[in-house]
């Protein structure tokens, strides 16, 4: 089987650091994406991992284990805007499976 | 360049009713996918298309049909609604650049079965 398994939720303060962690059951994929979704909105692409290690982007990054089946996403910085929804997903074949996803909530 | 369209954007159906779902994408993208989102449950795959004139079941397919009418096009049916059906419907159309897959998402249909 597969599965991608996420915390449900997660609360961080305006301006600090949040870590948002996805740890995988299957085999056999090519890398880990991050996805984001705003209440109301569509997912949008955030970031890609086909190796193993750190990829950034801005104020995001990404951080891929696959000897652990681990990955996670690094939010820094955090403004208010990031509250949202954010999926971790592998490639499977001609599909992608997503995890159920994590929701961010920022305090001011 | 409008990216991912779906109609319509809201619908409202009585169990038993039938309706088709439409998705279109301008990318020239060869893969194209239906899922639905329902709260805590993620994004669940009804059916996906890897190309033009073929089409496979996901995780969710039952009660649902599709037709890759072309490249562009990709439709979702509602043979006979239920109010197990009551969801967000997103479509997506993905770019393969070496290993890494990036989907685009429609702005999503709210679907509510009555």
């Amino acid at each position: 089987g597969q599965s991608l398994e996420q915390p449900s939720e997660v609360t961080a303060v305006e301006g600090a650091i949040v870590q948002i962690n996805c740890t995988y059951q299957t085999s056999g994929f090519y890398g880990l994406s991050w996805y984001q979704q705003h209440d109301g909105g569509a997912p949008t692409f955030l970031s890609y991992n086909g190796l193993d290690g750190l990829e950034e982007t801005g104020r995001f990054s990404s951080f891929l284990s696959r000897s652990d089946s681990y990955g996670y996403l690094l939010l820094q910085e955090l403004q208010m805007k990031d509250s949202a929804s954010y999926f971790c997903a592998v490639e499977r074949g001609d599909k992608i499976i997503f995890g159920k996803g994590t929701r961010l909530h920022i305090l001011p | 360049n409008a990216g991912v369209t779906q109609t319509p954007k809201f619908q409202v159906l009585k169990t038993g009713q039938s309706m088709t779902l439409q998705c279109a994408q301008d990318m020239n993208h060869n893969s194209m996918y239906w899922y639905r989102q329902d709260p805590g449950m993620g994004l669940r795959l009804i059916y996906y298309s890897a190309s033009e004139g073929t089409t496979d079941k996901g995780e969710v397919p039952n009660g649902y049909n599709v037709s890759r009418l072309n490249k562009r096009e990709f439709s979702l049916r509602l043979e006979s609604a239920a109010p197990s059906q009551t969801s967000v419907y997103f479509c997506a159309s993905s770019a393969q650049t070496g290993n890494q897959e990036t989907q685009y998402f429609g702005p999503g249909t709210r679907l509510l079965v009555l």
